[in-house]
């Protein structure tokens, strides 16, 4: 089976400072990996995805995350944080066949951003 | 293009009470997919359905919940009798295409609260 796990559930960061959430997966086939963010009081917004194209991925609002196989890691890093980067953020990997919609969250992260 | 719209954005009801949730996809959008976050847990798959008909029901947590999707449009969920253990935030999402590569678009979320 497949599942995913972040790593804390709140992460306090100053502002321009490094943004980094963890994420790791489990899966038997190769995984398609996903971000998501959801800001106050709004749904949830695809941030970027992996779908064995390309190990870096880059997504919107100056993020990326890196697939390292051996690592079972899908971590999320933005260099300079931004007061408006302040959400909740959720890993999830889509389930096996062809139902990509079926997808497998983490827990999610909460970013808080300090002035 | 208007997105996913879900109402209502807020329920409060006692345990024992109805409650039926609605979501409007965006148009044309055939998949239509429900999920639940319970307070601090993860965001859960509940169930896929493809125009009108239910692909995949196996994330619904028991039979008291009841989804519909009459004539492939909009689509409501019912709780009937509401538990404290159903309190939690419901969103829904739908996609044009199914596939490993299929793109969700999210509503903010129903916020149901049972007393």
């Amino acid at each position: 089976a497949q599942s995913v796990t972040q790593l804390g559930s709140h992460v306090s960061v100053s502002e321009g400072a490094l943004v980094l959430l963890r994420c790791n997966y489990s899966s038997s086939v190769p995984p398609y990996l996903f971000w998501y963010v959801q800001y106050p009081n709004q749904g949830l917004q695809l941030l970027l995805k992996y779908t064995s194209a390309a190990t870096l991925v880059k997504g919107i609002n100056g993020f990326e995350a890196e697939f390292k196989k051996s690592e079972t890691s899908f971590h999320l890093t933005k260099p300079s944080a931004h007061m408006s980067d302040a959400a909740e953020y959720f890993c999830a990997v889509s389930d096996q066949g062809n139902q990509g919609g079926k997808l497998i969250f983490g827990q999610g992260t909460e970013l808080s951003v300090k002035p | 293009e208007a997105g996913v719209t879900q109402f209502p954005s807020h329920s409060v009801i006692e345990k024992g009470q109805t409650v039926t949730l609605r979501c409007d996809p965006i148009s044309g959008h055939d998949n239509l997919y429900w999920y639940r976050r319970v307070m601090g847990k993860e965001i859960k798959f509940l169930l896929h359905f493809v125009k009108e008909s239910k692909q995949d029901e196996s994330g619904m947590p028991n039979n008291r919940f009841l989804a519909e999707r009459t004539g492939g449009t909009y689509s409501t969920l019912k709780v009937q009798p509401a538990e404290l253990e159903d309190s939690g935030v419901y969103f829904c999402a739908s996609s044009p295409w199914t596939g490993r590569n299929e793109k969700l678009f999210f509503g903010s979320g129903t916020q149901l609260s049972v007393l």
